[in-house]
């Protein structure tokens, strides 16, 4: 069955250090990733996506994901974080070879505090 | 361009209660898509349409849900009558291209609280 983990409920970062959430998926075939942020109050917002070539997605706010097929993993990293960065965030699936392959399949979302 | 807009932002109704939520999509957007997310867990999938035709609605919960999308347009989604579990919230999103590879765009979404 197609799934996506983030085994992360929160993350804590100091401002200006480096950071990573962290998300694994299962799927049948070869996925589509995509990471997404809710700020408060907000809705979802995009950042990046992975559909195919290079394996590293550079995507919005300096944020960016590595795909590593071997490891079924897409990490969301940032080389340096503001408190801004702060919110919730949910990497996602879609699998072309599944027959319901319209929807995204959402991890549970990992909040990141950045502390100052 | 405005994104996906969705009204109410917030509903508080009672169980046995009927509520109908709106989506207007990105303007020349033909799939439109409905989720959920409920006491905090995941975001789920419950369908999706391509202009005014449902294309998959394998994440519906039950019969108590109906969404329509007449005139391939915005989009509403029925609870009738609401029951306790349904509380959540509900999000919209929409995408241009054809294919799976198309970025969806959501909406703030509608909080719905069902006592």
């Amino acid at each position: 069955a197609q799934s996506v983990a983030q085994p992360e409920d929160q993350v804590n970062v100091a401002e200006g250090n480096p950071l990573t959430v962290k998300c694994t998926y299962s799927v049948s075939g070869n996925p589509y990733l995509f990471w997404y942020v809710q700020y408060p109050n907000r809705g979802l917002q995009f950042l990046l996506k992975y559909i195919t070539g290079d394996n590293l997605v550079k995507g919005s706010y300096g944020f960016e994901a590595e795909f590593n097929k071997s490891q079924t993993s897409f990490h969301l990293k940032k080389p340096s974080a503001l408190v801004s960065d702060s919110a919730l965030y949910f990497c996602a699936v879609r699998d072309p070879g599944y027959s319901s392959a319209s929807k995204i399949i959402f991890g549970s979302g990992t909040r990141l505090s950045i502390r100052p | 361009e405005a994104g996906v807009t969705q009204f109410p932002s917030h509903s508080v109704i009672e169980k046995g209660q009927t509520v109908t939520l709106r989506c207007d999509p990105i303007s020349g957007h033909d799939n439109l898509y409905w989720y959920r997310r409920v006491m905090g867990k995941e975001i789920k999938f419950l369908l999706h349409f391509v202009k005014e035709s449902k294309q998959d609605e394998s994440g519906m919960p039950n019969n108590r849900f109906l969404a329509e999308r007449t005139g391939g347009t915005y989009s509403t989604l029925k609870v009738q009558p609401a029951e306790l579990e349904d509380s959540g919230v509900y999000f919209c999103a929409s995408s241009q291209e054809p294919g799976f590879s198309d970025t969806q765009y959501f909406g703030p979404g509608t909080r719905l609280t069902v006592l």
